[in-house]
């Protein structure tokens, strides 16, 4: 059964462009939610998705942005790049019903590099 | 709010030491707790969780966790630390009444010396 799967790998953008990163989840599963992870900070959570509408976002301002797709799959759009965005953009998902005992699991990233 | 600390950015054991990660939660009821890994280049992987029952909970590549209520703690342990367990440690809290997501700490990179 295939994991949770993202692309691009790796994107490079200039400061000031859009950037739209893709996620599509395991087969079953109706949640996805989005992680920043930059050098030294851990995992700070961005949006939270679920039978296709946005449950929660987090304290990130608007330009982040996303959303979820009738077969469950995910974008998450970046508009405004700053130099800051720079780091590595996880998704995740997690079997359908709201409990917060359930396992969440993780693609392998999204690399995104403003310059 | 919860809210999870991490003791240490890194941990450096020798291989066959003991393997002692720690963390600490603040909850206002008692949590949901994971352990997730994060190999070079990969996505997180789940070592373990804590819901409910033994406090003691067993989880993959030989590892295992305790839920201590009275310290508000859910360290991971190996007894003996192979090469292959370097890595990125992410212990996680959820609220079991609450918002559905999961708060990380900020991690912890286990180095493992010859």
């Amino acid at each position: 059964e295939a994991g949770v799967t993202q692309s691009p790998t790796h994107l490079i953008k200039t400061r000031g462009q859009q950037a739209t990163l893709r996620c599509s989840p395991i087969s079953g599963h109706t949640s996805v939610y989005w992680y920043q992870q930059a050098l030294g900070l851990g995992l700070q959570f961005l949006l939270w998705y679920d039978e296709g509408e946005e449950r929660n976002r987090g304290n990130f301002p608007p330009r982040f942005s996303g959303r979820q797709f009738p077969n469950y799959s995910s974008e998450l759009n970046v508009n405004a790049l700053e130099l800051e965005d720079s780091a590595l953009y996880l998704c995740a998902s997690s079997p359908k019903g709201k409990y917060s005992g359930n396992t969440i699991y993780f693609g392998e990233g999204s690399w995104l590099t403003v310059v | 709010a919860q809210s999870v600390t991490q003791l240490g950015s890194h941990v450096s054991v020798s291989e066959g030491a003991l393997v002692l990660l720690r963390c600490n939660y603040s909850s206002s009821v008692p949590p949901y707790l994971f352990w997730y890994v994060q190999y070079p280049n990969q996505g997180l992987q789940l070592l373990l969780k804590y819901t409910t029952g033994a406090t003691l909970v067993k989880g993959i590549n030989g590892f295992e966790a305790e839920f201590k209520k009275s310290e508000t703690s859910f360290h991971l342990t190996k007894p003996s630390a192979h090469m292959s367990d370097a890595a990125e440690y992410f212990c996680a809290v959820s609220d079991p009444g609450g918002s559905y997501i999961p708060t990380f700490g900020r991690g912890t990179s286990l180095i493992v010396h010859p």
